[in-house]
Order: C-alpha cells, then sequence, then structure tokens
C-alpha cells in the first residue's frame, strides 16, 4: 500500500513542461513527500522532496497544494532522457520508502 | 551513482543453494538498505540498517539476512534460495531518517533455476 495514487502513464513532447501529478489525501502533518524516477534498468534515482512549501532544484519543481492531499512534479523543459518511471512516495511512520507503481513518463521528439 | 556499488551485478543459481549479495559505499552513510524489485511491486523494502550491527526487518524480509560488521557494507543472503526469490535486488544509503533522500545502487539480477 503505497498510500499516493499517480497516473499509469503520460507522454510529453520534447522541450515542453511535463506536469506529473500525485494524490496523497491522506497524508499526515509530519509526512514529507519525496519524488524518485528509474531510468530504464537503473536504480531510482532521487528528484526533490517538500512538506508543504513549493520547492524547486536544478531538476524540477515540487508543488504541494495547500491542502498538502496532492502534489505536482513539473521537469520545465522536458528532454528524450527524462524518460523513466516517476515515483511519488510518502515516508510513513517508520520512515521506510514505500514505492508504487509510479507514473510511466514518455518523452517524445 | 552516489559511491555505492554491488556485487555480483549478475547471477545465476539454483534453488536450496546459499547467495550472498554485497552493498559497499565509499559515503560513510549510517543507515543502508536492501530493495527487491518484481514486476507489478515496484520496490518493497528487505532489510535495513542503522549503523553497524543494527538492523531490522523491511516489509519482505522472510528468506533473507542480513549483516554489517562495518560501515561501508551491508550483506544480503538467500540462505536457501527460491525461484520466488527471482529478482532485482537494490542498495540504497542515507544519511539519515526523515528529510534525507536515499542513493540507489546499479542493481543485481538474481536469478534462481
Amino acid at each position: 500500500d503505497a498510500k499516493t495514487t499517480q497516473p499509469p502513464s503520460m507522454d510529453c513532447a520534447e522541450g515542453r513542461a511535463a506536469n506529473l501529478p500525485c494524490n496523497h489525501s491522506t497524508i499526515s502533518g509530519n509526512e514529507y513527500v519525496y519524488w524518485y524516477r528509474q531510468i530504464h534498468s537503473q536504480g531510482p534515482q532521487y528528484i526533490i522532496h517538500g512538506l508543504k512549501n513549493n520547492e524547486t532544484n536544478e531538476m524540477a519543481s515540487l508543488i504541494i497544494t495547500e491542502d498538502r492531499k496532492s502534489s505536482t512534479l513539473i521537469l520545465p523543459h522536458a528532454t528524450l532522457r527524462d524518460t523513466a518511471v516517476y515515483y511519488c512516495i510518502r515516508n510513513n511512520a517508520g520512515n521506510m520508502l514505500t514505492f508504487g507503481g509510479g507514473t510511466r513518463l514518455m518523452v517524445k521528439p | 551513482d552516489a559511491g555505492i556499488t554491488q556485487s555480483p551485478r549478475h547471477k545465476v543459481t539454483e534453488t536450496g543453494t546459499p547467495v550472498t549479495l554485497r552493498c559497499h559505499q565509499t559515503e560513510n552513510h549510517r543507515y543502508m538498505y536492501w530493495y527487491r524489485q518484481d514486476p507489478g511491486h515496484g520496490l518493497r523494502l528487505i532489510h535495513y540498517s542503522y549503523g553497524v550491527k543494527d538492523t531490522d526487518k523491511g516489509e519482505v524480509s522472510d528468506g533473507y539476512s542480513v549483516s554489517r560488521s562495518k560501515t561501508e557494507d551491508f550483506l544480503l543472503t538467500l540462505e536457501s534460495a527460491t525461484s520466488s526469490q527471482t529478482s532485482v535486488y537494490f542498495c540504497a544509503i542515507s544519511p539519515g531518517l526523515a528529510v534525507y533522500e536515499q542513493y540507489f545502487g546499479p542493481g543485481t539480477r538474481l536469478t534462481v533455476t
């Protein structure tokens, strides 16, 4: 039970912004939202995390709704190398990451 | 990859044989984790360690044991491999819990015939 809901797949045109949604309606006040991605045949890669404020780093931006029930990962200018499975995760009571099915993002030329 | 290596990268073994997978880190991070990844199940935590000789079970620990005698090494052992343990195994490290991200190794593909 990953406790987050993501669309199974999405397409994005190269150079455009990719907006990946995640629903975490039962998130508790002290749980962070993490985003990881996994490129085919590689280990997962950390992207970004946040609690309640929007966050930005060199890879992506994370927008968290005010009620914290959902979030959106934004890749501002998607490239072909961003094709991967993206996981939205909330850390559970034991602080162990629980990976669900994720969203398979396909960036197309 | 953040100073994490896994060995072997690929292994084929027979049912009933013991298998040990090794994770080695050069980051001196306190926490180390073993996950397995199977189609339809995502990544699932097997065991983790929060220090030398300090380990605990994860979601799918049955049939697996771990040991950590040095900060840099975390071993995963399948005492008697079964076909259901055919999977890709990932090691991860992190400097702490909660707000700290985890860094993953390249994975070990294990096939039990």
